[in-house]
């Protein structure tokens, strides 16, 4: 089991620029995140997925889409980069029970300049 | 709302020396309270969760909580640090029926031989 992959795992990206960053987990979970990781404020939540065909916004969704593309896979997009998105961003996932433990992705190292 | 707060961003303690990383929390009603743990460059790692019962809930690596619920605190405990055990910790709280985890702003735990 590969757990939780995400690519890439470093990107750099100027002002105004569109990506998708990707994730898939193998282990049958029904629900899946999205965070990002700032210095000094832990973790956010951008959006998340609490199964296949679902999506919610959490904290801090602007300047963010995300697709539950099927139930391995949760994309995030950046429609139009800003400075702001600079971070580092954590997929994770989630049995269908909420009082499970999350497994999270070993991120994404995003620079906007 | 749910929130917590985690009151030291540092905690330095010497190898073979009891570790506490403390914790309060804010959530309506009982509390899906959970302790990760990041090593540098990785994706966040599942260390114990307290859902109901015993207030002292064992996990990983000889790693230990409790719960107090009048003082809204689960503070994470380890009888001998090692050097190992270097790494950021992170605290975070679940509302029972929410999917949304809160997550503390961390603190990094440096253990020196």
């Amino acid at each position: 089991n590969a757990g939780v992959t995400q690519t890439p795992k470093f990107q750099v990206l100027k002002t105004g620029q569109s990506m998708t960053l990707q994730c898939a987990q193998d282990m049958n979970h029904n629900s899946m995140y999205w965070y990002r990781q700032d210095p000094g404020m832990g973790l956010r939540l951008i959006y998340y997925s609490a199964s296949e065909g679902t999506t919610d916004k959490g904290e801090v969704p602007n300047g963010y889409n995300v697709s539950r593309l099927n139930k391995r896979e949760f994309s995030l997009r950046l429609e139009s980069a800003a400075p702001s998105q600079t971070s580092v961003y954590f997929c994770a996932s989630s049995d269908t029970s909420r009082k499970d433990e999350q497994y999270f992705g070993p991120g994404t190292r995003l620079t906007v300049t | 709302a749910q929130s917590v707060a985690q009151p030291e961003d540092q905690v330095n303690v010497a190898e073979g020396n009891p570790l506490t990383v403390k914790c309060t929390y804010s959530v309506s009603g009982n509390p899906y309270l959970f302790w990760y743990v990041q090593y540098p460059n990785r994706g966040l790692q599942f260390l114990l969760k307290y859902i109901t019962g015993d207030n002292l809930v064992k996990g990983s690596y000889g790693f230990e909580a409790e719960f107090n619920k009048s003082q809204t605190s689960f503070h994470l405990k380890k009888p001998s640090a090692l050097v190992s055990d270097s790494a950021l910790y992170f605290c975070a709280v679940r509302a029972r029926g929410d999917y949304k985890l809160s997550f503390g702003a961390g603190t990094t735990v440096t253990v020196r031989a």
